[in-house]
């Protein structure tokens, strides 16, 4: 099973600050892999698909970059609804599975 | 507007079964891969199975092979989870989520999720 490590557990910044959010693979995952954000008691929203593609309707400030192993999210300028808890997804056939980071928790400083 | 609506959860002892089922309206059902994804209280996401479109590629987390089974009802536009041998640690939110590609018989990534259905085992 391929594991996602997400970094740093915690990140807390003001808003207009820029956040860049890490995601590292046990092992390659090429490009797929995907963003979500999740808020308190709703369900978790896509934002990047394939590590670069924004999702219909996701903001310009989302970005997403990365491939085989390293991956990142950046959010150039943070509004206040940016503050949420971000997860990483990574896919793979053969057998079929589909795993999570454990999730990257974004506050306001 | 695409709509997932989880059913069939609730409180069950341990060892004891339980049948999820996701009602799909507003998209095409048998055009897309399906999923089941998981969150316990205060945790973090965790993918249970996924199903392709015609049911012919099924993947399931090693936590729940051979526990649980995914189906799917194409003329109904359902989709089910039967859980068998439950644990307290099968204890979560249990989300309906649709996958983003078009047919084929990869599972990829969810674009849209029910508002869950929560399960709790417990004696």
């Amino acid at each position: 099973e391929i594991v996602l490590t997400q970094s740093p557990a915690t990140l807390s910044l003001s808003p207009g600050e820029r956040a860049t959010l890490s995601c590292r693979a046990s092992q390659s995952v090429s490009s797929y892999l995907a963003w979500y954000q999740q808020k308190p008691g709703q369900a978790p929203r896509l934002l990047i698909y394939d590590a670069s593609n924004r999702a219909t309707g996701i903001p310009a400030r989302f970005s997403g970059s990365g491939s085989g192993t390293d991956f990142t999210l950046t959010i150039s300028s943070l509004e206040p609804e940016d503050f949420a808890v971000y997860y990483c997804q990574q896919r793979s056939n053969w057998p079929h599975s589909i795993t999570f980071g454990q999730g990257t928790r974004l506050e306001i400083k | 507007e695409v709509q997932l609506v989880e059913s069939g959860g609730g409180l069950v002892q341990p060892g004891r079964s339980l049948r999820l089922s996701c009602a799909a309206s507003g998209f095409t059902f048998d055009d897309y891969a399906m999923h089941w994804v998981r969150q316990a209280p205060g945790k973090g996401l965790e993918w249970v199975s996924g199903i392709s479109w015609n049911s012919g590629s099924i993947g399931y987390a090693d936590s729940v092979k051979g526990r649980f089974t995914i189906s799917r009802d194409n003329a109904k536009n359902s989709l089910y989870l039967q859980m068998n041998s439950l644990r307290a640690e099968d204890t979560a939110l249990y989300y309906c989520a649709k996958d983003t590609r078009l047919g084929g018989m990869g599972l990829y990534y969810f674009d849209y999720w029910g508002q869950g259905t929560l399960v709790t085992v417990s004696s």
